[in-house]
């Protein structure tokens, strides 16, 4: 089946500072990533569509700024937190459309904000 | 506004039975469904799909129910195994599986031996 990487697994850093999160189709091309984010003991929430060659959309209540978006290739898509505080720390978990055969999610990567 | 909810937020099985997980929805444009399968600090895997123009799907173990009248799916695990014990999340889409996928809240399911 499609694999859908994401690097890294687990990031812990300070407050203040910025964090880039990939997300890799290994085996087909993707136009359309979305990215997630879970909180402990609850629901998936998609977070932003990013598509390749153009700007992402942003559900409600995301702010674009904080949770920057570039899907640079068929490939890959990176999610940067800008400026991240604690509250930001979460499951961020993407996953890549692969045409008829639907969405293959990543591991997801753990975000700690200390 | 939770436009996918799973009321259960739990469930208990004896190995061997049946298990069912239910899932209510409060968009009427949703026209593909989904339940993944999840442990924590993993992605979800997917387990089975229907689509809103079937009311079954069977794969395997598996099997969905959708009652689009009462807005309504259910996901059927027989026989239930310990290895089933997870987190199960149903989900939903407007314009089929590519599309932006909308969750539920997850039912925690634990079999037991």
């Amino acid at each position: 089946g499609a694999v859908v990487s994401q690097h890294p697994s687990w990031v812990i850093c300070k407050s203040g500072t910025s964090v880039k999160i990939e997300c890799r189709s290994l085996d087909f091309q993707a136009t359309t990533m979305f990215w997630y984010r879970q909180f402990p003991k609850q629901s998936l929430m998609l977070m932003a569509t990013s598509n390749e060659g153009s700007k992402a959309t942003y559900e409600q209540g995301v702010e674009k700024d904080k949770f920057l978006i570039n899907h640079a290739s068929l490939t890959l898509s990176t999610l940067t937190v800008t400026s991240a505080h604690p509250e930001d720390s979460s499951f961020y978990i993407c996953s890549a459309n692969s045409g008829q055969f639907g969405q293959y999610f990543g591991p997801g990567t753990r975000l700690t904000v200390t | 506004d939770q436009q996918v909810k799973q009321n259960s937020p739990s469930l208990s099985v004896q190995e061997g039975r049946i298990s069912i997980l239910n899932c209510d929805y409060t968009n009427s444009m949703f026209d593909y469904f989904l339940w993944y399968k999840k442990y924590p600090a993993e992605g979800p895997t997917f387990l089975i799909s229907i689509s809103s123009i079937k009311d079954k799907n069977e794969d395997g173990r598996f099997t969905v129910f959708l009652n689009k009248s009462a807005k309504h799916l259910s996901l059927h695990i027989v026989p239930s195994q310990p290895g089933d014990s997870a987190v199960y999340f149903c989900a939903a889409s407007e314009g089929g599986a590519t599309n932006k996928l909308i969750f539920g809240t997850g039912t925690l399911l634990a079999v037991q031996p």
